[in-house]
């Protein structure tokens, strides 16, 4: 069965930093463009970054230069480090296998659960 | 970046009834790089469509999608209690950008 299992969210304070993993079982992550996606509190969804397959890394212009998307095969798994955190990165944070239809084109379609980040003092 | 406006905001129907959609992007969307996810409550969002209108694996066929350019519709037939929820659109033509959702309540 194809999951995805993200960890590592909470509490912390503004200026913190923290990783999130997202575990994978059922397929390869290296072979597959792999994203995150954020949903603040009662608000929609926001792409916040993604890896290709062939190790390209992209960022929304919100978290460029805090945040670094990365993964171990090893472990099957995908992280994202985030550093310099402000409150408005509280959400929710979703992984998500991409499927890619050309280069830099993809859309999501299986997802983890969420790990929630809160950033507060 | 191209922005997504979904309409309406809210739905009101009643089980049975059909559900239609909207999604309006501010400039035309290459190749119909348009997917739907349905979310709810606590949950993660849901492949729906791509392409606009090719249904993910398992979902039901009252699901449809159609449009191409700038406006998209989400088409439910014949809703089904399961099928309140949030929904949103996405382009993928131009980066990755997401509506703002629909919500489908019942009446």
């Amino acid at each position: 069965e194809v999951q995805l299992v993200e960890t590592g969210g909470g509490l912390i304070q503004p200026g913190g930093s923290l990783r999130l993993s997202c575990a994978a079982s059922g397929f390869t992550v290296s072979s597959n463009y792999m994203s995150w996606v954020r949903q603040a509190p009662g608000k929609g969804l926001e792409w916040v970054s993604v890896i290709y397959s062939g190790g390209s890394t992209y960022y929304a212009d919100s978290v460029k230069g805090r945040f670094t998307i990365s993964r171990d095969n090893s472990k099957n798994t995908l992280y994202l480090q985030m550093n310099s955190l402000r409150a408005e990165d509280t959400a929710v944070y979703y992984c998500a296998r991409s499927v890619s239809v050309a280069e830099y084109y993809y859309y999501m379609d299986v997802w983890g659960k969420g790990t929630t980040v809160t950033v507060s003092s | 970046e191209i922005v997504l406006t979904q309409s309406p905001g809210t739905l009101s129907l009643s089980p049975g009834e059909r559900a239609t959609l909207s999604c309006r992007a501010s400039q035309s969307v290459s190749s119909s790089y348009l997917a739907w996810y349905q979310q709810k409550p606590g949950q993660a969002p849901r492949l729906l469509i791509y392409g606009a209108s090719s249904r993910a694996t398992g979902i039901p066929d009252r699901f449809s999608g159609s449009g191409s350019g700038t406006d998209f519709t989400l088409t439910i037939s014949r809703l089904e209690p399961e099928d309140f929820a949030v929904y949103y659109c996405q382009q993928y033509g131009s980066s990755i950008t997401f509506g703002g959702g629909t919500k489908v309540e019942i009446k």
